[in-house]
């Protein structure tokens, strides 16, 4: 059966430190990857979206970006977070644009 | 551009009793995908149902069931004899069929279970 892992599932970071978070599928292949951040008590906003290696489509500009070095694994990065980085992020997958989306465990992600 | 509007920020219920989530939604498009997931407090997402717009058979799913209207853009979910690990936020999201990879969500509604 698929799994999807995703880590930290929380981390506290400085304004202004560089950021990577990392989530990885298992038991399926070329499956679409997503990246969403979620406001408290708010709905999914989405990120990134990538259908393969190599492959990523930016919905939102702002300081974050996206990189899918491998077929199964999924990286969240910044360079320099601003305090409005917060958030809670979540990772998907999905095998095929007409299947539901499955998500990790997300990163609670505080920026002091 | 599609739109999902959940109307109900927040819901109660009394334990083993029935409760209804609405959903509409805005779109042109005529085949397309509705969703309904579960976030409790643990934060995970979790898929509750999923319906394909091409069908006119309502989704079920135990005690988890649609009322899925097309021509009135509506998609509820209905909660049968409720639980207390029922209390969750619950999102309704669509996809088109055809665009893009995008799911829309709706902002969500909390439901709270009563003992």
């Amino acid at each position: 059966s698929q799994t999807i892992h995703q880590w930290p599932a929380t981390l506290v970071q400085p304004v202004g430190s560089p950021l990577s978070l990392e989530c990885t599928v298992e038991g399926t292949s070329n499956p679409n990857l997503y990246w969403y951040r979620q406001a408290a008590g708010r709905g999914l906003q989405l990120l990134f979206y990538s259908v393969g290696i190599g492959q990523i489509s930016s919905e939102v500009p702002q300081n974050l970006s996206a990189s899918r070095p491998q077929d199964r694994q999924f990286i969240l990065s910044s360079k320099k977070l601003l305090l409005s980085d917060s958030g809670f992020y979540l990772c998907a997958w999905e095998q095929g644009g007409n299947q539901p989306q499955h998500f990790g465990d997300g990163t609670r992600l505080s920026i002091l | 551009a599609q739109t999902v509007t959940q109307s109900q920020p927040e819901m109660s219920v009394q334990e083993a009793e029935t409760v209804t989530l609405s959903c509409t939604y805005d779109t042109s498009e005529s085949d397309y995908y509705l969703f309904w997931y579960k976030q409790p407090p643990s934060r995970q997402m979790i898929l509750v149902i999923r319906q394909e717009a091409y069908k006119q058979q309502n989704a079920t799913e135990n005690r988890f069931s649609v009322n899925f209207q097309k021509a009135a853009k509506s998609f509820s979910l209905k909660i049968s004899d409720s639980q207390l690990g029922d209390a969750a936020m619950y999102f309704c999201a669509y996809r088109s069929a055809s665009s893009n990879y995008q799911l829309i969500w709706g902002a969500g509604t909390k439901l709270i279970i009563k003992p």
